[in-house]
């Protein structure tokens, strides 16, 4: 089983529409959970960090559910700006220190 | 805004060569990281380090690579004997501690390609 996995895609969605991404880890030794933006060929840019009592920022949403290892993120009201590559991140202290990405999700947003 | 900032942006060597790569971290950043993409693949860790030491580093990370911060303000990724299949775009990122979430922020990244 891989350690961090994303829902499949690419999401096609038209502008407006809300969309939802999940992640699950595998890893209990996992302390921190993120999502990144990453444009074509861009570095992956912060989005938001995600709490077990969830995170709002504007349009997005992040969740966190330890119990079942699970993480998620809503666009609301999607723009065609919106339109990237999501990944979730996840720090790990096994003795030291690693963060696992997931293999990411693919957005297109259409007028 | 603080950034990350990575030279050169785009780096070319024949295999076999040794390279450098650089990275200048946010200055009051305490953990530094490094990262490879190959294209259309996934983000994967390479060595995290704090303390002028490595905290963690994955199976990649093998005696082919090295880190090092030479003063205070750059990281530097080392890859000895490159291979071709090292071609890739390799990320810098840093964090401080806020809270413990050790939120990352990535550079530009030096896209390398080995022929």
């Amino acid at each position: 089983r891989k350690e961090v996995e994303q829902d499949p895609g690419p999401f096609n969605v038209p502008e407006g529409a809300t969309v939802a991404f999940n992640c699950t880890y595998s890893n209990s030794a996992s302390q921190s959970f993120f999502w990144y933006r990453q444009d074509c060929r861009k570095e992956p840019k912060l989005l938001m960090s995600v709490y077990s009592s969830g995170n709002e920022d504007g349009r997005f949403t992040a969740q966190l559910n330890r119990a079942s290892q699970y993480i998620s993120l809503l666009i609301r009201d999607s723009k065609l700006s919106d339109s990237a590559t999501y990944l979730c991140a996840v720090n790990m202290v096994t003795g030291g220190f690693k963060t696992i990405f997931g293999a990411g999700t693919r957005l297109f947003v259409k007028a | 805004e603080p950034e990350v900032t990575q030279t050169p942006s785009h780096q070319v060597t024949q295999m076999g060569q040794e390279v450098i790569l650089r990275c200048v971290p946010i200055s009051n950043h305490l953990y530094f990281y490094w990262y490879r993409q190959i294209l259309g693949q996934k983000v994967e860790f390479l060595v995290s380090f704090y303390n002028n030491e490595i905290s963690e580093k994955s199976e990649i990370f093998d005696d082919q690579f090295s880190v090092e911060r030479p003063d205070g303000s750059n990281f530097t990724l080392k890859i000895r004997s490159t291979k071709l299949e090292d071609s890739a775009m390799y990320f810098c990122a840093s964090s401080g501690l806020a809270g413990s979430s050790y939120e990352q922020y990535f550079g530009p990244g030096t896209r390398l390609t080995v022929t």
